[in-house]
């Protein structure tokens, strides 16, 4: 089945510790999207990219860094510069050109910085 | 400067009743403007679009108007169904900006049997 996988589900990390999250597409889309949702609010972009060995910041860049070295791939890392890094976070992807580009979103990955 | 609101947090209606989801809008350039449904720790999925030349868009039991003058969309779900109860976000695309959404706060629907 074709789809969009995030790891883990949630994740736990000590105040100051950079962790990565992953996000992984089957669907060959060109475009992939990070998300960011805290409660009660919508979702905020983070980062996204077109295509590989690009990408643009979003929203809310700061204390965030990504990469996308395969078109599959696109692990986004929440560094310690990240004030407020316990969130909700989602991966999404679309179709390049698609008009309008309906994004498929991952499960998320819960991350709490203790 | 949130450029897509959703004023209702939460909306409680009753099964085979019609819902209705607000979204207002400050944007006039936006071009597309789609509704994405929410389970509790899950991805948004997909739910309906409309282009911003229409003024309606009708997939099933859900509607979308758009009312260009008010900078207002709404969504209409008939009936209602108990598994229709989720969080509903609205977004709105601009073409010429990377095919970035931006999304409302969302509404949290619950369809009561």
């Amino acid at each position: 089945d074709g789809g969009i996988t995030q790891s883990p589900k949630y994740l736990f990390r000590k105040e100051g510790q950079n962790v990565t999250l992953s996000c992984e597409q089957n669907l060959n889309h060109d475009a992939m999207y990070w998300y960011r949702q805290d409660p009660g609010q919508g979702l905020r972009l983070i980062y996204y990219s077109q295509i590989v060995n690009d990408f643009q910041k979003g929203d809310i860049a700061e204390g965030y860094s990504v990469s996308r070295e395969k078109k599959e791939s696109f692990p986004l890392t929440v560094t310690s510069a990240q004030k407020n890094p316990t969130a909700f976070y989602l991966c999404a992807s679309s179709i390049g050109g698609q008009i309008p580009p309906k994004q498929f979103f991952g499960p998320g990955t819960r991350l709490t910085v203790l | 400067d949130q450029q897509v609101k959703q004023n209702s947090p939460s909306l409680s209606v009753q099964e085979g009743r019609i819902s209705i989801l607000n979204c207002d809008y400050t944007n006039s350039m936006f071009d597309y403007f789609l509704w994405y449904k929410k389970y509790p720790a899950e991805g948004p999925t997909f739910l309906i679009s409309i282009s911003s030349i229409k003024d309606k868009n009708e997939d099933g039991r859900f509607t979308v108007f758009l009312n260009k003058s008010a900078k207002h969309l709404s969504l209409h779900i008939v009936p209602s169904q108990p598994g229709d109860s989720a969080v509903y976000f609205c977004a709105a695309l601009r073409n010429n900006a990377g095919n970035m959404l931006t999304f409302g706060g969302g509404t949290r629907l619950m369809v009561k049997p």
